[in-house]
C-alpha cells in the first residue's frame, strides 16, 4: 500500500518554461513534506520541504504547494534548467515527532535545451 | 566538511555470503537510516536508528541486520537469506528538526 505516490514517472520540459512535479498521500496524519533530487549515482540532496500548517514554500525557482484537502503537493520549478534535470522524489513524514519519511516512487525530470 | 560516507561505492558479492556496508557520518545526528532503492521504485526504508544502541525495523528488514554501537557509524549486514540482495542502498542520517541527509549509496551486484 503506497501511502506516497507520484504518478508520473517521468516529465519533458522546455529550458526556461515551468516544471510541475506532483505528489499525492493518502495519510491525513503526515504533517511534514520534503522534495528530495537525485542524480545518478548519488544520494538524493534536500531541496524543499513544507510543514502541514502551510500552504505554500517558496526558496527561489522551487515552490512546493500543498493543498491538504486533496491530500496533494506540487513542485514547481521557474524557470526550468538544463542542470535540474534529475529524479525528483517526495517524502513525508507522520505525526510530529516521528524520525521515519515515506518516499514516493519519484519523478524523472528532463529539460531540454 | 561534514557528511555522510558509504562504503565500498561498488559492492560484489557470491551467493550465500554475508556482505557488510559502511556507513558514517560527522553530523553529530541522532538519527540514521537504510534505504534500499530498486530501479523505478522509491526509497524503501530497511531499518532506522533514533538513538545509540538502539534501532528499529523498516518496511523490508528481512535478511538484514544492522547494528549502532557508535553514534557515527550504523553498518548494514546483507545476510545470505536476502534472496534478492541486487540494489542500491543509501544511507542517512538526520538532526533534529533537519531534513535527513543522504550518503551517496553503494551498489551491491551478485556475482
Amino acid at each position: 500500500d503506497q501511502q506516497v505516490k507520484q504518478n508520473s514517472p517521468s516529465l519533458s520540459v522546455q529550458e526556461g518554461r515551468i516544471s510541475i512535479l506532483n505528489c499525492d498521500y493518502t495519510n491525513s496524519m503526515f504533517d511534514y513534506f520534503l522534495w528530495y533530487k537525485k542524480y545518478p549515482a548519488e544520494g538524493p540532496t534536500f531541496l524543499i520541504s513544507i510543514s502541514s500548517i502551510k500552504d505554500k514554500n517558496e526558496d527561489g525557482r522551487f515552490t512546493v504547494f500543498l493543498n491538504k484537502s486533496a491530500k496533494h503537493l506540487s513542485l514547481h520549478i521557474v524557470p526550468s534548467q538544463p542542470g535540474d534535470s534529475a529524479v525528483y522524489f517526495c517524502a513525508a513524514r507522520g505525526t510530529s515527532g516521528t524520525y521515519k519519511y515515506i518516499f514516493g516512487t519519484g519523478t524523472r525530470l528532463k529539460v531540454l535545451a | 566538511d561534514g557528511g555522510i560516507t558509504q562504503s565500498p561505492k561498488y559492492l560484489f558479492r557470491k551467493e550465500g555470503q554475508n556482505v557488510t556496508l559502511s556507513c558514517e557520518q560527522n553530523l553529530n545526528h541522532d538519527a540514521m537510516y537504510w534505504y534500499r532503492q530498486d530501479p523505478g521504485q522509491g526509497l524503501r526504508l530497511i531499518y532506522y536508528s533514533q538513538i545509540v544502541n538502539d534501532f528499529q525495523k523498516g518496511d523490508i528488514a528481512e535478511g538484514y541486520s544492522v547494528s549502532r554501537e557508535k553514534k557515527e557509524s550504523f553498518p548494514l549486514t546483507v545476510t545470505s537469506a536476502q534472496k534478492n540482495p541486487t540494489a542500491f542502498y543509501l544511507c542517512a542520517s538526520q538532526g533534529l528538526a533537519q531534513p535527513q541527509h543522504f550518503g551517496d549509496g553503494t551498489r551491491l551486484s551478485i556475482l
